[in-house]
C-alpha cells in the first residue's frame, strides 16, 4: 500500500517569513495529493490540492509543487501569519482512499 | 446543509464495554470513511466504503467493525473496547467512485477507554 513521509514534523517561523512542508510517497499510480489544515480542537479541512497532471499549483498565499518523478510534494507558504498556526498533513491518494503524512505542526511567531 | 455529523463528541467506556459512534453525511457523496487520530501518528484509515453496500478495511482495522446503513450513514463499532483504542475518531466523506477528491470531515468524537 501507500506510504507517505512528511518532514519536518514542527516548524517554527517568524511573522512573514515562509514555511516549506515536505512530503514523500511510495505508490507511483497515485495521482491525487491534498493538504490539509487541522487548527487545534477543529477538523481537518482542505487547503489546497494538486493532481497529477500538474506540477504547481496557487491559491494566493500557499502552494504546492509535485515531482513525479522523485515521488515528492511540498506546501509552501509565504508571508506567515498567527493564523497559519496549525497541523498540516500532507496525503497521497491509494485506490480511492487517501494516506496522509503524520503531520507538521507550524508555529507562527510574531 | 450540515455537512458531517457524528456523535457522539465524546464518550468514556471501561475495557471490553462495546459502543457505536454514528456519522451522517448529507452532501449526496459516495464514499465515506472512518480514521483514528492519535498524536504524532496522523489520520490513519480504520474502514471505508466507496459506495452503499461495500466496505473494506483500511490500515487499522483490527477491533472494529462498521456498516454502511445507507448512502447518508456509516456507522463504526468498537465490540470489546480496549485502552488501545483511546483516540479521536474522524468520519468524513468525498465524492469517491471514479476520481479520489476532497474530503469533509465531523468535529471528531473523543473516545477514551479505561
Amino acid at each position: 500500500g501507500e506510504n507517505v513521509e512528511q518532514h519536518p514534523s514542527t516548524l517554527s517561523v517568524q511573522e512573514g517569513d515562509s514555511a516549506v512542508i515536505k512530503c514523500t510517497y511510495s505508490d507511483s499510480a497515485s495521482n491525487y495529493f491534498p493538504w490539509y489544515k487541522q487548527e487545534l480542537g477543529k477538523r481537518p479541512q482542505l487547503i489546497i490540492d494538486i493532481r497529477s497532471n500538474v506540477g504547481e499549483k496557487k491559491d494566493q498565499r500557499i502552494a504546492v509543487t509535485l515531482n513525479k518523478t522523485a515521488k515528492h510534494f511540498s506546501l509552501h507558504i509565504t508571508e506567515t501569519q498567527p493564523e497559519d498556526s496549525a497541523v498540516y498533513f500532507c496525503a497521497a491518494d491509494s485506490w480511492g482512499k487517501l494516506q496522509f503524512g503524520a503531520g507538521t505542526q507550524v508555529v507562527v511567531t510574531p | 446543509n450540515a455537512g458531517v455529523t457524528q456523535t457522539p463528541k465524546f464518550q468514556v467506556l471501561k475495557t471490553g464495554q462495546s459502543m457505536t459512534l454514528q456519522c451522517a453525511q448529507d452532501m449526496n457523496h459516495n464514499s465515506m470513511y472512518w480514521y483514528r487520530q492519535d498524536p504524532g501518528m496522523g489520520l490513519r484509515l480504520i474502514y471505508y466504503s466507496a459506495s452503499e453496500g461495500t466496505t473494506d478495511k483500511g490500515e487499522v482495522p483490527n477491533g472494529y467493525n462498521v456498516s454502511r446503513l445507507n448512502k447518508r450513514e456509516f456507522s463504526l463499532r468498537l465490540e470489546s473496547a480496549a485502552p488501545s483504542q483511546t483516540s479521536v475518531y474522524f468520519c468524513a466523506s468525498g465524492g469517491g467512485l471514479r476520481e479520489t477528491g476532497e474530503l469533509f470531515f465531523g468535529e471528531g468524537s473523543r473516545l477514551t477507554v479505561l
